[in-house]
């Protein structure tokens, strides 16, 4: 079957860095996506990961690993508003999104 | 970044009532519309695909009688929820997809609450 496995919650303090890991299994890929989606609101897509490697954007960074079916995404300088949920998604062979539960980041001052 | 709108983004009926959403991308042709549904503390669950032109995917579970699905252009999908029970209340979520960049991806719409009384 297709599984994506993340933490259910995460709790980081202002200022510093978190990193949230993503291990997947599914058949086929067609490119990792991570999504932020604050509480009784849609998604909002953060990053795309297709090769191996890091992408840097901003405060946000997403590292794949296809060989490990793992990625992770880091944000640096934690701000308040950065509590939210983050979602690993991984677009399979038939170019479907298989979902993870999403892990809840909490931020405190 | 590409825009899905959603119409409307909050709704309440009565039981047994329908009740008809709306999925339009903005600035980008999607012959692929997603639909999805949220319940509270919980994962988005892909209900079903919309292309253009076809008929719909339904996932398995998902009632497609229940669940009227049509893709009527390349930048509307419509999701109508018949007769629809307080079971239904969710958050129902639209997605499209970009294939027009480089690299494609999917942008949500904002969403829509429903509340079935």
């Amino acid at each position: 079957g297709q599984n994506i496995d993340q933490p259910t919650e995460m709790t980081a303090t202002e200022g510093a860095i978190v990193q949230i890991n993503c291990t997947y299994q599914t058949s086929g890929f067609n490119g990792l996506f991570w999504y932020q989606q604050h509480a009784g609101e849609a998604p909002t897509f953060l990053s795309y990961n297709v090769l191996d490697g890091l992408e840097e954007k901003g405060r946000f960074s997403s590292f794949l690993s296809r060989s490990k079916g793992y990625s992770y995404l880091l944000l640096k300088e934690l701000q308040m508003k950065d509590s939210a949920s983050y979602l690993c998604a991984v677009m399979d062979s038939n170019y479907q999104l298989i979902w993870g539960a999403g892990t809840k980041l909490i931020i405190k001052p | 970044g590409a825009v899905v709108s959603q119409h409307p983004s909050r709704v309440i009926c009565k039981s047994g009532t329908s009740v008809k959403i709306e999925c339009r991308s903005l600035d980008f042709q999607a012959t692929t519309m997603f639909w999805y549904r949220q319940f509270p503390k919980q994962s988005l669950m892909l209900m079903a695909t919309s292309n253009e032109g076809s008929k719909a995917t339904y996932e398995q579970g998902v009632e497609k009688d229940k669940f009227l699905i049509n893709h009527a252009s390349l930048t509307l999908s419509t999701l109508t929820v018949t007769s629809a029970h307080p079971e239904d209340s969710s958050f129902y979520i639209c997605s499209a997809r970009d294939i027009s960049g480089e690299q494609e991806t999917q942008y949500f719409g904002p969403g829509t609450r429903l509340l079935v009384l």
